[in-house]
């Protein structure tokens, strides 16, 4: 099974700020077919998830350009700038490459 | 708009089975993959199970193999999940969800429900 490590478990960021948000997977999630299948989620809190990132670096229908994704092979990142109050909430990377599908274990962002 | 409800979790015992329904709309359900993930209370992600557009091919993780089984109506534009032989660890809110147009992924999400499975 791929492993999905997120870094770091939490981050503390003041409005207005910008943060980064790390995922590394224990394989490369290039697929055979020449496309990196990996997607960001959002969790608010008492909300579902939702889709803000995916193959690696597409954004959404509907997601902040403050949103961006990047990285290659088995390390990728996360950017938000301009941070407001509704990105608090549980970031998740996961894969989409091979199954087992697999997520990291989350970074939750708090306001400092 | 797309829509996923899901519906039929609750309190089950150890050993029953409980049968999941997701109701689809907004989109051509039998487009599309389908999936199931699942969090633990307080937990992070995990996938389920996931089907293929017309129900031809399915995938799960090792622990629900031969205990759940995913499918779909696409007639009915709707997703099941059936969990049979169920334990204290499948207590979780289950999201049924959407793969996206060409890449997999959970493009969108239900809003849950609540399976938990105790004595």
């Amino acid at each position: 099974d791929v492993v999905m490590t997120q870094t770091p478990v939490s981050l503390s960021v003041s409005l207005g700020g910008q943060v980064s948000i790390s995922c590394r997977s224990s394989q490369s999630l290039v697929h055979n077919n020449g496309n990196t299948y990996l997607s960001w989620y959002l969790q608010k809190p008492g909300q579902s998830p939702q889709l803000l990132i995916y193959k690696v670096s597409n954004r959404f229908s509907g997601i902040s350009d403050r949103f961006s994704g990047s990285g290659s092979g088995t390390d990728f990142t996360l950017k938000i700038s301009r941070v407001e109050p509704d990105d608090l909430g549980v970031y998740y990377c996961g894969q989409g490459t091979q199954y087992p599908r697999t997520f990291g274990g989350g970074t939750k962002l708090e306001l400092k | 708009e797309v829509q996923l409800v899901e519906s039929g979790g609750g309190l089950v015992q150890p050993g029953r089975s409980m049968k999941l329904s997701c109701a689809a709309s907004g989109f051509t359900f039998s487009n599309y993959g389908m999936a199931w993930v699942r969090q633990a209370p307080t937990k992070g992600l995990e996938w389920v199970a996931t089907i293929s557009y017309d129900g031809s091919s399915t995938y799960y993780r090792d622990s629900v193999k031969g205990r759940f089984t995913i499918s779909r109506d696409n007639a009915k534009s709707t997703l099941y999940l059936q969990m049979n032989s169920l334990r204290s660890e499948d207590t979780a809110t289950y999201y049924c969800t959407r793969e996206g147009a060409h890449y997999p992924g959970f493009a969108y999400w239900g809003q849950g429900t609540l399976v938990t499975v105790s004595s």
